[in-house]
């Protein structure tokens, strides 16, 4: 049980350049996030997806989209990269059986942009 | 609206001595709540949750969290604490409408003085 996994773990682009990151959870949840972490910032959502094929913007969502792929895997999409989105960024999950609504974190991307 | 607050941007602590780290809350209703820890360079880590009960919550590693509902609080404590305690703690609140969702604090770093 690897529970919330994510790639790639580092990525520098250059400004004007996309990617994807990827994310995956093995924990059967409904409920999967993005987030990012600035210092003094805390965390911000940045997109959010309440159960497979829908998503909801967060925060933050300008400059980002996601794609619920089925339901254990979840992607965040910079179409353009600007030195802006210079983050750390996480994904989490979440089950909403039972009274179960913490999140559980993937370790993270590190991603600069120049 | 829903949202928390972590008056402190640091704590210091002797290591053996006890520990708090405080946590403030804005809910309609009854609060949802969540302390989580950030060793550096990983994602965050559940700790432990409030949703109904007695008022002291216990949670991994020896933390415990108290909540008052006079005084809005959900305060994050340990009685005696480790150097291995030195982390960012992040206090959160579950969303009114949004159940699977959860709006975090900014973050407090605990340094533990050996």
């Amino acid at each position: 049980n690897a529970g919330v996994t994510q790639t790639p773990k580092f990525q520098v682009l250059k400004t004007g350049q996309s990617m994807t990151l990827q994310c995956a959870q093995d924990m059967n949840h409904n409920s999967m996030y993005w987030y990012r972490q600035d210092p003094g910032m805390g965390l911000r959502l940045i997109y959010y997806s309440a159960s497979e094929g829908t998503t909801d913007k967060g925060e933050v969502p300008n400059g980002y989209n996601v794609s619920r792929l089925n339901k254990r895997e979840f992607s965040l999409r910079l179409e353009s990269a600007a030195p802006s989105q210079t983050s750390v960024y996480f994904c989490a999950s979440s089950s909403r059986r039972d009274g179960d609504y913490e999140q559980y974190f993937g370790p993270g991307t590190r991603l600069t942009v120049t | 609206a829903q949202s928390v607050a972590q008056p402190e941007d640091q704590v210091n602590v002797a290591e053996g001595n006890p520990l708090t780290v405080k946590c403030t809350y804005s809910v309609s209703g009854n609060p949802y709540l969540f302390w989580y820890v950030q060793y550096p360079n990983r994602g965050l880590q559940f700790l432990l949750k409030y949703i109904t009960g007695d008022n002291l919550v216990k949670g991994s590693y020896g933390f415990e969290a108290e909540f008052n509902k006079s005084q809005t609080s959900f305060h994050l404590k340990k009685p005696s604490a480790l150097v291995s305690d030195s982390a960012l703690y992040f206090c959160a609140v579950r969303h009114l409408n949004r159940d699977d969702k959860i709006i975090f604090g900014k973050g407090t770093r605990l340094h533990i003085l050996p």
